[in-house]
């Protein structure tokens, strides 16, 4: 069956440093994943995305993310956070069947001057 | 924001009242999907749509009915409200045709009290 684990409940950064959120996913073939975030009272917005090709995606916001197919991972990174940034991010895995999406449990993001 | 229009954006209502939810898209996308959206469980698939009159359940489908009789329209029922129900209600569309990536509404907001 097709998961997505999100580790982190809650993450606390500086404004400045760097961010790295977690996300490993269990799907039985080549999986499309999705990074989105949410600001509060607000819908969900795609970061990026990965399907195929070269396993650093780049998204918007100035985020990346890489697909490490052996670890089962799809982690976000940020080399400097900015205080827009903290919202609530999701991971997500897209299942060719049915054309579904699963998503994580969340990460929520704060940014502290 | 893709076109996509939730309403209403918030709702009051007593237990055991019926409730429809509306999800109204611009893009001609085949795929229709109701989410909500709980702390700590992220967002769990209701009801899918994959073409007019074609429906499916998600993971948590019980106490819900759906109906697509437009492609532009996807309708969520609660027939019978209950307070395990309150929660924020996302619509999604997509289309494998053009993207693999969902598109996500603004959210509405029900209470049942």
């Amino acid at each position: 069956a097709q998961s997505v684990t999100q580790p982190d409940i809650h993450i606390t950064v500086s404004e400045g440093a760097s961010l790295e959120l977690r996300c490993n996913y269990s799907y039985g073939a080549t999986p499309y994943l999705f990074w989105y975030v949410q600001s509060p009272g607000q819908g969900l917005q795609l970061l990026l995305k990965y399907f195929s090709g070269d396993t650093l995606v780049q998204g918007i916001k100035g985020f990346e993310a890489e697909f490490k197919r052996s670890q089962s991972s799809f982690n976000l990174r940020k080399p400097s956070v900015h205080w827009s940034d903290a919202a609530e991010y999701f991971c997500a895995v897209g299942a060719v069947a049915g054309n579904q999406f699963y998503f994580g449990t969340g990460t929520s993001l704060t940014v502290i001057p | 924001d893709a076109g996509i229009t939730q309403s209403p954006r918030h709702k009051v209502t007593e237990t055991g009242t019926p409730v429809t939810l509306r999800c109204h898209q611009t893009e001609n996308h085949r795929y229709m999907y109701w989410y909500r959206q709980d702390p700590g469980h992220g967002l769990r698939l209701i009801h899918y749509s994959y073409g007019v009159k074609d429906t499916d359940k998600g993971e948590v489908s019980d106490g819900y009915s759906v109906s697509r009789s437009k492609t532009e329209d996807f309708l969520l029922t609660l027939e019978s409200a209950t307070s395990s129900q309150t929660s924020v209600y996302f619509c999604a569309i997509s289309d494998p045709g053009r993207a693999t990536e969902a598109f996500f509404g603004q959210g509405t907001r029900l209470t049942v009290v």
